[in-house]
């Protein structure tokens, strides 16, 4: 069974901190998601990181993705309130027609909660 | 441009009703998924549809069907709803050109209430 576990679930932070959100998964994927969700609100597409070794950078945000040990990171720098919001990892599941990608396994979230 | 478009955005039914959620891709766009989010978790996949045709299912009873259109929009179905129904229901579609990244976009959801 296909599982993508993070961690940490819950996260309090002050604004002006440094913290990291761990994703693990079991498949064999190299690809990976990360989506951001704010409450009563659909989810917002951050990084698609393609490969190992992958890096990508937004602003206060970076995820990183090593295929080898089945591990993402999305790291916060300097946070500040806008950032507080559930922040998902997902990774293909079955392979789908095309390539295309249609069925995301998600994680249980990271609910984040920037504090001045 | 328009995003994906789902209705009703909020419903409210009783045990054992019926219920049709509909959704709407973005112009262009000839995949579409449904996922099922219950409150404190991730999104889980229900289906997706390619080209009108069920290209994946999720662990979902029989009670879940859906269908797409011949202008890529798709409706799921829910039969004799339980309680365990109730959750918000998201609808995603992406752009299908072979191997690479296709992004998903999803909708706001539809949150469904089931007493």
């Amino acid at each position: 069974e296909l599982k993508v576990e993070q961690n940490p679930l819950f996260l309090s932070m002050q604004e002006g901190k440094n913290y990291t959100i761990y994703c693990n998964y079991s498949t064999t994927s190299d690809r990976l998601y990360w989506y951001r969700q704010d409450p009563g609100k659909s989810l917002e597409s951050l990084f698609v990181l393609l490969s190992n070794g992958a890096v990508k950078q937004e602003g206060r945000l970076m995820a990183s993705l090593d295929t080898k040990a089945r591990l993402s990171t999305l790291h916060i720098t300097a946070a500040v309130h806008d950032l507080s919001a559930t922040y998902f990892c997902a990774v293909d599941g079955i392979m789908n027609y095309g390539g295309s990608q249609g069925n995301l396994i998600f994680g249980k979230g990271t609910k984040l909660s920037v504090k001045p | 441009d328009a995003g994906v478009t789902q209705s009703p955005t909020h419903l409210i039914k009783t045990r054992g009703q019926h219920v049709t959620l509909r959704c709407s891709p973005i112009s262009g766009h000839k995949s579409v998924s449904w996922y099922q989010q219950v409150l404190g978790q991730g999104p889980q996949f229900i289906f997706q549809y390619y080209e009108k045709e069920e290209r994946g299912r999720g662990n979902f009873p029989d009670r879940f069907s859906a269908r797409q259109f011949p202008n890529y929009s798709s409706e799921l179905n829910v039969n004799a709803l339980l309680l365990g129904d109730s959750a918000l229901y998201l609808c995603a579609s992406s752009l299908v050109a072979g191997l690479g990244k296709n992004i998903q976009y999803f909708g706001a959801g539809t949150r469904l209430s089931v007493l």
